[in-house]
């Protein structure tokens, strides 16, 4: 059965620092991979995603994540973190071929960025 | 284009009360979900429907009943309200044979 971790729910970086946000996923095959950002009081937006494409995938506002099939990870980067990056970010697995198998969500990350 | 909406925004209900969350989307997604977000749990699905006339139960489905008459809207109920669902609610959409999902902006739902 497939399964997300995001390992550390609360992570804090200065401003113009590097943000690494850790994501682990269990799947029987290649999954789908999806990294959600969601403002204070909104919704979850698609920063990016995977599907077995290139395995360097590049989103939204300066982000990107790479597929490493050998660690089953899927870290989200960004060089250089900006005030408006604070948020809460989910990683999300689903397996391809399968329907539209509900995404399984990790439980979250939250980044502070100090100015 | 709207997107995903959800009604209503807040609400605040006695425990036993009953209410009915409503989701529209106008994308012409077939696929539609319910979750609720606590602090440290994520999110969680509650029911989902693969299509007009379909619902399937998710990782928490009790306490809580869905229907989806029309393509375009997804509603979710609580028969008898209790404090344990207090949360947020958030619907969501997808189309076929894509996993990406879209979120509407959530319903912050308090049961006393």
């Amino acid at each position: 059965a497939q399964s997300v971790t995001q390992l550390g729910s609360h992570v804090s970086v200065s401003e113009g620092a590097l943000v690494l946000l850790r994501c682990n996923y269990s799947s029987s095959v290649p999954p789908y991979l999806f990294w959600y950002v969601q403002y204070p009081n909104q919704g979850l937006q698609l920063l990016l995603k995977y599907t077995s494409a290139a395995t360097l995938v590049k989103g939204i506002n300066g982000f990107e994540a790479e597929f490493k099939k050998s660690e089953t990870s899927f870290h989200l980067t960004k060089p250089s973190a900006h005030m408006s990056d604070a948020a809460e970010y989910f990683c999300a697995v689903s397996e391809p071929n399968s329907g539209n198998t509900p995404l399984v969500f990790g439980k979250g990350t939250r980044l502070s960025v100090i100015a | 284009n709207a997107g995903v909406t959800q009604t209503p925004k807040f609400r605040v209900l006695k425990t036993g009360q009953s209410m009915t969350l409503l989701c529209a989307q106008d994308m012409n997604h077939e696929y539609m979900y319910w979750y609720r977000q606590d602090p440290g749990m994520g999110l969680r699905l509650i029911h989902y429907s693969v299509g007009e006339g379909t619902t399937a139960k998710g990782e928490v489905p009790d306490g809580y009943n869905v229907s989806r008459l029309k393509k375009q809207n997804f509603l979710l109920g609580l028969e008898s309200a209790a404090p344990s669902q207090t949360s947020v609610y958030f619907c969501a959409s997808s189309p076929p044979l894509r996993d990406e999902q879209y979120f509407g902006p959530g319903t912050r739902l308090t049961v006393t």
